[in-house]
């Protein structure tokens, strides 16, 4: 499940190697999911998104896994890079709800 | 064009005063977003704009007062705010028939 309290959770990877961030999702309703990339100071940036008709969704260096049967989504950055350093949301929706619920979000920091 | 502006950036303002928040985009949208984002925490939504009629509003308070003066502008009218007020207020845009949010970079507003 999602860390709850006044700390994000935290995954420190050393540059080159591959992150995999985790999110559990809440409403098992939810047909779309969507990972967000939040740098310092700067305003959340789409990443890569998925539909409940699919299980795995590739981009560049980013790759989705969906689990719907524990409710599991998880985002795969291949060679993570300095530049990924960022805090990494998770969103979900269902149908056509324009409300996407988020979750708590995980920081990664790349270590060179 | 593929941005959501924002402005100003930063916004220092007593309890007193009135402001507004400036929201624009350009890729024909036509659903407007505003969130608010307190430190380490997801964004949570307050109003949605939908074809520049209001379609959410997540029980704000009368203090925030959104407008919607065409389909390329958003506004957030500030009012009697409360220190608690200070956060991050991001500006979001989407496609009606997709879920992904284009995030303006926020406006960082200070409340004394």
């Amino acid at each position: 499940g999602e860390s709850v309290g006044l700390h994000l959770p935290t995954l420190s990877v050393q540059e080159g190697d591959n992150s995999i961030i985790n999110c559990a999702y809440s409403n098992s309703a939810s047909d779309y999911f969507i990972w967000y990339k939040q740098e310092s100071g700067k305003g959340p940036q789409f990443i890569i998104d998925i539909r409940s008709n699919m299980d795995k969704r590739q981009g560049q260096r980013v790759t989705v896994l969906l689990n719907k049967t524990v409710k599991h989504l998880s985002l795969q950055i291949a060679a993570t890079q300095p530049g990924d350093s960022a805090v990494y949301f998770c969103a979900e929706t269902a149908g056509n709800n324009r409300k996407l619920i988020w979750g708590l979000g995980t920081s990664l920091a790349v270590n060179p | 064009d593929t941005e959501v502006t924002q402005t100003p950036k930063h916004l220092v303002m007593g309890m007193t005063n009135k402001k507004s928040l400036k929201c624009e985009q350009h890729m024909g949208h036509r659903a407007m977003y505003w969130y608010k984002q307190k430190a380490k925490k997801p964004p949570e939504l307050m109003f949605v704009y939908s074809y520049e009629k209001l379609s959410i509003n997540e029980s704000v308070p009368s203090r925030f007062s959104p407008e919607c003066p065409n389909s390329s502008l958003l506004n957030l009218h500030l009012h009697a705010l409360q220190p608690e007020d200070s956060a991050l207020y991001l500006c979001a845009s989407s496609l009606m028939s997709t879920g992904e949010l284009f995030f303006g970079e926020g406006s960082r507003l200070t409340v004394l």
